[in-house]
């Protein structure tokens, strides 16, 4: 069965860097785009960054300049680095595997909060 | 950028009953290999996000026949028919023909 497994959140103070990981397992990690995807504390769902199988990337604005997303196909894990973190950052973050840019989000991991402030 | 709308943020349905929850685009969906990049998910504490229907009409494996999407253009609706207690979710849309965005969510309560 397809699973998605997010780490590394935490609180961090504004300014600072995370990096976030989801372990993938199930499939052929390497033949899919990826995801990441944030819900802030009570707030609806924001999509913030896609990697393709080869690791093109895009990224929502709000956060192209600060965040990173990428992939080792060896470990079957997706990272997202955070960095300049803002108290707005503060959410929770999930992977979701994709497929092409365009395709929907067909599964999704159980999420990491990240919770910026001092 | 495309703007997802779901005019209600709650719904209150009895089991039994059947619901629908509209999600409308700033723009159409409507790509030229004739698809509507519209997907609709349901989300209920804790457990994982799932993707219930894509292309705006297609089920996903194992997804009961009860969640029907459709509409077209800039207009789409998730049904659910004969709703079960296990329905009571939070449900969005997604637009994947541009830079991905969801819709603000729709709140399927009990009555």
């Amino acid at each position: 069965a397809v699973q998605l497994v997010e780490s590394g959140g935490g609180l961090v103070q504004p300014g600072k860097s995370l990096k976030l990981s989801c372990s993938a397992s199930g499939f052929t990690f390497s033949s899919y785009g990826m995801h990441w995807i944030r819900q802030a504390p009570g707030k609806g769902l924001d999509w913030v960054a896609y990697i393709s199988s080869s690791s093109g990337t895009v990224y929502a604005d709000a956060v192209k300049e600060r965040f990173t997303i990428s992939r080792d196909n060896a470990k079957n894990t997706l990272y997202l680095q955070l960095n300049s973190l803002k108290s707005e950052d503060t959410a929770i973050y999930y992977c979701a595997r994709g497929y092409n840019w365009g395709d929907w989000f067909a599964y999704w991991g159980q999420g990491t909060l990240v919770t910026v402030s001092s | 950028q495309i703007t997802l709308t779901q005019q209600a943020e709650s719904l209150w349905v009895s089991p039994g009953e059947k619901v629908s929850i509209t999600c409308r685009a700033s723009q159409s969906l409507l790509y030229t290999d004739g698809k509507h990049y519209l997907s609709w998910y349901q989300q209920r504490p804790g457990q994982t996000t799932k993707a219930l229907i894509y292309h705006a009409s297609i089920r996903t494996d194992g997804v009961p026949t009860r969640f029907i999407g459709s509409g077209s253009g800039t207009e789409f609706t998730l049904s659910i028919e004969d709703v079960q207690p296990e329905d009571i979710a939070l449900y969005y849309c997604l637009q994947t023909l541009k830079k991905p965005s969801f819709g603000g969510g729709t709140k399927l309560e009990l009555k």
